[in-house]
């Protein structure tokens, strides 16, 4: 089975905190990974994709990591903001390497 | 073209009704997706495209669901006798290429059916 759990479903936080998002896997056969951040009434923005060879990828304030042997992967968000408000998705390719499984995603709200 | 590109954003039909979505995706990319995502809930996965082929549907919830993509391209989501269950936002992506390499999917924004 390859279910994908993200925790926690919500979190609300002072504007300035780091954070860490958690994403866990049933399946421990890891292949790709990406996390996506979604918008109320948007569509889902692309924000790192970790290769099941890498351990970690970096953008800006972003950091993901994954950890294969544990089928966990963290989001870690450095110095948050308001604009960082929104919804984020974790996904793994299945092991079909066709399609995305995604969890449930993490509503994230940061206040000034 | 630059993005994911579906139509219509918005689209507002009666119960019983059949409706089409479009999907533009990236030029050059071979790969397409159909999610749907209901309020509240998680993306659900439809159908992929390689190229003009389908070979995943597992995801298409009834036989009033159906799909197709022609010239490697556009691809149409068909809902036919339209229930209200089917109310939803239904996304499309696109990758360079499935599998495992690292080709991520981009996605569109959207539309967002409602029926009533």
């Amino acid at each position: 089975k390859q279910e994908v759990t993200q925790i926690p479903a919500a979190l609300s936080v002072p504007e300035g905190e780091n954070l860490v998002l958690n994403c866990s896997f049933t399946d421990s056969a890891i292949y790709n990974l990406q996390w996506f951040r979604q918008d109320p009434g948007k569509g889902l923005t692309s924000l790192l994709l970790i290769q099941s060879s890498q351990r970690e990828q970096t953008s800006g304030r972003l950091n993901a990591s994954l950890d294969k042997s544990s089928g966990r992967s963290t989001l870690y968000i450095a110095a948050s903001q308001p604009g960082d408000s929104a919804t984020y998705l974790c996904a793994r390719l299945s092991g079909g390497y066709n399609k995305l499984i995604f969890g449930a995603g993490t509503r994230l709200a940061v206040h000034p | 073209g630059a993005g994911v590109s579906q139509s219509p954003s918005n689209k507002v039909t009666e119960k019983g009704k059949d409706v089409e979505l479009r999907c533009d995706p990236i030029s050059g990319h071979t790969a397409l997706y159909w999610y749907r995502q209901s309020l509240g809930q998680g993306l659900e996965f439809l159908i992929y495209f390689q190229g003009n082929s389908a070979p995943d549907k597992s995801g298409l919830p009834s036989d009033r669901f159906s799909a197709e993509r022609t010239g490697g391209s556009v691809s149409t989501l068909t809902i036919q006798r339209t229930q209200q269950e089917d109310s939803a936002v239904y996304l499309c992506a696109s990758s360079l290429q499935a599998g495992v390499l690292p080709y991520g999917y981009t996605f569109g924004s959207g539309t967002r059916l409602t029926v009533v």
